[in-house]
């Protein structure tokens, strides 16, 4: 069980927008700390996609946004394209665990 | 443009002690910023091991803090882990990490290395 909860999936056809959510609690994303977003291809390491709630990173296309609202976080993915099917993560700091703490995972599976 | 990359034995039997080394380069460790590790058990999630300052200090994740060691060696620009008493429940991809604060994001990461625990 993970502390954020995220979906095991979700899926768009090309071009559409999805979003995944990522719920926390009051020791968490609660208590105002930041949310950062990956995405994992297949194989290959996690990269950056989000940083502190709703920046990008450079070159990290604006088609990918990130919110945050009281214990949870969202990432929008718009203009869904078939390069975007991966898996993807939040994290934050939690206060009672004194550590990072990742969600399960949501794959995206553009149809 | 900072590279990190993992090396140490990809088998390690149970109950010994894992040990892996991040070699980074572009970036000298003793300037800044948070060295770390964290892994994924094959088909699963991520998870934080612990991380270094530059300082020296360190920061674990509780669950496995009885069992961690991360040091550094600032003489060879590398960050080390090692995990004691490994049980088949460690077997994972462990990736080597760089953040710029204790709250913050990954901005760099390794390619990881598979370890698997087995006799």
């Amino acid at each position: 069980q993970s502390v954020l909860t995220q979906p095991p999936s979700v899926s768009g056809a090309p071009g559409q927008r999805v979003t995944v959510s990522c719920t926390g609690s009051s020791s968490n994303i609660g208590a105002g700390y930041d949310v950062h977003w990956y995405q994992q291809l297949p194989g290959t390491a996690p990269k950056l996609l989000i940083y502190e709630n709703n920046n990008r990173p450079s070159g990290v296309p604006d088609r990918f946004s990130g919110s945050k609202s009281g214990t949870s976080a969202s990432l929008a993915i718009a203009g869904l394209q078939a390069e975007d099917e991966a898996d993807y993560y939040c994290q934050s700091y939690d206060s009672s665990l004194s550590g990072w703490v990742f969600g399960g995972g949501t794959k995206l599976t553009v149809l | 443009q900072v590279q990190l990359q993992e090396s140490g034995p990809g088998l390690v039997k149970p109950s010994e002690t894992l040990s892996l080394t991040c070699g980074v380069s572009g970036y000298y460790i003793s300037s800044g910023y948070y060295w770390g590790w964290i892994r994924q058990p094959p088909g699963k999630g991520l998870e934080w091991i612990g991380s270094i300052f530059h300082s020296g200090s360190t920061y674990y994740n509780p669950s496995l803090n009885s069992r961690v060691t991360i040091s550094e060696d600032t003489s060879k620009n590398q960050f080390s882990l090692k995990l004691r008493s490994v049980t088949a429940a460690d077997t994972a991809v462990y990736y080597c990490a760089r953040h710029r604060a204790t709250y913050s994001s990954v901005d760099c990461w390794g390619q990881g290395t598979l370890v698997t625990v087995s006799s």
